[in-house]
């Protein structure tokens, strides 16, 4: 059965930077097509897809966040983190981590980040 | 803004059949995949591939694909199929980037 669990502040102040933990169970990035990801959702908005990292470290990232955005893996310890520099209040959503094969398939239960001072 | 474009609202009387539109020119060139999402909960997947339904997925729900418009139908629509829906592909960049749609309210009368 595979499990995704995101972590992190539940609040951040603007220009501070956030960090997000994606725990994970039921598969390994060590194996070949997996990928873990992450999408974040305003209040009331869209989907946004932000970035995904792979097992041989190959990292993608939303070009419109890129230079926000840094995605790595700690494969013995099933995790992914997500950091995102200088937070403004529109980055206030629900963060998700996903597992991906051929699309993206299961995901975490997410976790609501405001940005706030 | 976003590379899929998806009607807004939608609505369907109990037991009809809806269908559910995405558009965009990455659709020529890969699948989409749909997602249920319900008030305060993650998307689940409902479709993926050229028409797969995950495990446990209802057999009512199917897609298509045709150039740049990939479908979600839904035959016989029950009260909680009443969600919001979102359609994701790869983006048109080449990159394997992935993009999701607006998101379709989808109303059952």
């Amino acid at each position: 059965q595979i499990t995704l669990k995101e972590s992190g502040p539940t609040l951040v102040k603007p220009t501070q930077t956030l960090t997000l933990t994606c725990t994970f169970s039921g598969f390994s990035l060590s194996t070949s097509g997996v990928g873990v990801g992450w999408i974040r959702q305003p209040p009331g908005k869209a989907l946004e897809w932000l970035a995904v990292i792979y097992r041989d470290d190959d990292k993608r990232y939303s070009p419109s966040l890129k230079s926000r955005l840094t995605i790595t893996k700690d494969t013995s310890k099933n995790q992914v983190v997500l950091t995102m520099t200088n937070m403004d209040p529109v980055d206030t959503a629900t963060y998700y981590c996903a597992h991906e094969t051929v699309t993206i398939n299961y995901w975490g239960q997410g976790t609501l980040v405001t940005v706030s001072s | 803004s976003s590379e899929l474009t998806q009607d807004p609202a939608v609505s369907v009387a109990l037991g009809q059949t809806v269908r559910i539109t995405c558009q965009g020119d990455s659709l020529r060139s890969y699948y989409a995949s749909w997602y249920q999402q319900k008030p305060g909960q993650a998307p689940v997947l409902v479709i993926y591939g050229k028409n797969n339904r995950p495990s446990g997925i209802p057999d009512r729900f199917s897609g298509s694909s045709s150039g740049n418009t990939a479908s979600l139908t839904i035959t016989g629509a029950q009260a909680e199929d009443e969600s919001d829906y979102y359609c994701n592909s790869r983006d048109s960049s080449g990159d394997l980037l992935w993009v999701f749609g607006g998101g379709t309210k989808l109303t059952v009368l």
